[in-house]
């Protein structure tokens, strides 16, 4: 099926340790996106991509990192987890911004717990 | 800054009572307003996407308008499948990333 896929669904870390959170999409999109969302809250965007080997900071990137060596994957490492780090994590693509009426495709989220 | 402000948090309709969401923006230029639909657990579904002062759009008993500051999700009819949060989103022109900033949703919850 095509779509933005997401693993893990769940993870439970404790302080200080690290992980990467896999997002896949084999829809051919260059720009992808990270967002987080806390209960009650909207999505903060964490990082982004505009195309392989093109990634930059959004609005709450500390804590994290990204790379994107090929259009599919954009993972998101975390090092040295934090109790603020829990939050439930979404993967975003499009093909491009500048094509209309076509809506940001999410995958399902990880959540991520930190004790 | 771009902001996106959701109101009501939470609405709680009998099913066939007709309302109304609302989502107020301030952003330097706005290049798209988009409406997700968010069941618990999952990511966000797109509805529509809205570009001019006076756009609408429909899906189903869904309608989307638009204004210079503000978009209304008008609901009609509503049934319980139509239970989930809404969220509002606005894409800033000018900007490489094209990233949306959202609103913190509105809680939908129809009563048979």
């Amino acid at each position: 099926n095509a779509g933005v896929t997401q693993t893990p669904k769940f993870r439970i870390l404790k302080i200080g340790q690290s992980m990467t959170l896999q997002c896949a999409q084999d829809m051919n999109h260059n720009y992808m996106y990270w967002y987080r969302q806390d209960p009650g809250m909207g999505l903060k965007l964490i990082y982004y991509s505009v195309g392989a080997g093109i990634t930059d900071k959004g609005e709450v990137p500390n804590g994290y990192n990204v790379s994107r060596s090929t259009t599919e994957d954009f993972p998101l490492r975390l090092e040295l987890a934090a109790p603020s780090q829990t939050s439930v994590y979404f993967c975003a693509s499009t093909p491009s911004p500048a094509v209309r009426n076509y809506g940001y495709t999410f995958g399902s989220g990880t959540r991520l717990t930190v004790v | 800054e771009d902001q996106v402000t959701q109101s009501p948090e939470a609405l709680r309709l009998q099913e066939g009572e007709s309302s109304s969401l609302n989502c107020s923006y301030t952003v330097s230029g706005l290049r798209g307003l988009f409406w997700y639909r968010q069941d618990p657990g999952k990511g966000p579904e797109f509805l529509f996407t809205l570009y001019s002062a006076g756009e609408e759009k429909e899906k189903e008993r869904l309608k989307a308008t638009l204004t210079k500051k503000e978009s209304f999700l008008h609901i009609t009819a509503p049934k319980p499948e139509d239970s989930a949060t809404y969220l509002c989103a606005v894409q800033a022109e000018g900007t490489g990333r094209r990233a949306l900033t959202f609103g913190s949703g509105t809680r939908l919850q129809v009563q048979p």
